[in-house]
């Protein structure tokens, strides 16, 4: 079975600072990675996927994300945090392929600090 | 090019009222699929449809739930008779894979359906 572990379900970092957010997946076979991100009164958004290839995924709006299967870990990371940040995170994972059904984390909420 | 879209953005029901939610793909996409957040709760899968086919439906609750797709386009999802629990933001997503894996096989998420049961 998949699953989908994120830690801390509110992270709060000042504007310019580093962006850290933990993702732990468990899969039995290899997965798709996926960042999404919903911002205020939106839907949501792929931030960055990982299907197999470079294990460093950038994507939009700066962010990346590295998949470490030794780990089992894919934490999305900033180098530095804006006010327009501010959103809630989700990472997810899918088998098969990223048409398959995708099992969602919890989400964490971002805030910026100014 | 258009995105998902839903239809309505919200709705407030009584318990053991019938509502229908609505959702169009973007044109084009065979994929279809529904989710579901609890207030709290994680996003859970529903189903996925691949035209009018329902592929997989095994996040559908129980029966109160039906969800169609009469011609491959858009969809319906219907909660008859709402609960308290079936309160939550219902969001649609379409694909459309190409076999490689690559940016086409991206779902692409609408903006959601806020269901209140009261």
């Amino acid at each position: 079975a998949q699953s989908v572990t994120q830690l801390g379900s509110h992270v709060s970092v000042s504007e310019g600072a580093l962006v850290l957010l933990r993702c732990n997946y468990s899969s039995s076979v290899p997965p798709y990675l996926f960042w999404y991100v919903q911002y205020p009164n939106q839907g949501l958004q792929l931030l960055l996927k990982y299907t197999s290839a470079a294990t460093l995924v950038k994507g939009i709006n700066g962010f990346e994300a590295e998949f470490k299967k030794s780990e089992t870990s894919f934490h999305l990371t900033k180098p530095s945090a804006h006010m327009s940040d501010a959103a809630e995170y989700f990472c997810a994972v899918s088998m098969y392929s990223s048409a398959s059904k995708i099992i969602f984390g919890s989400g964490t909420r971002l805030s910026i600090r100014p | 090019e258009a995105g998902v879209t839903q239809f309505p953005s919200h709705s407030v029901i009584e318990k053991g009222q019938t509502v229908t939610l609505r959702c169009d793909p973007i044109s084009g996409h065979d994929n279809l699929y529904w989710y579901r957040r609890v207030m709290g709760k994680e996003i859970k899968f529903l189903l996925h449809f691949v035209k009018e086919s329902k592929q997989d439906e095994s996040g559908m609750p129980n029966n109160r739930f039906l969800a169609e797709r009469t011609g491959g386009t858009y969809s319906t999802l219907k909660v008859q008779p709402a609960e308290l629990e079936d309160s939550g933001v219902y969001f649609c997503a379409s694909s459309q894979p190409s076999g490689r894996g690559d940016s086409t096989d991206t779902q692409y998420f609408g903006p959601g359906t806020r269901l209140t049961v009261l």
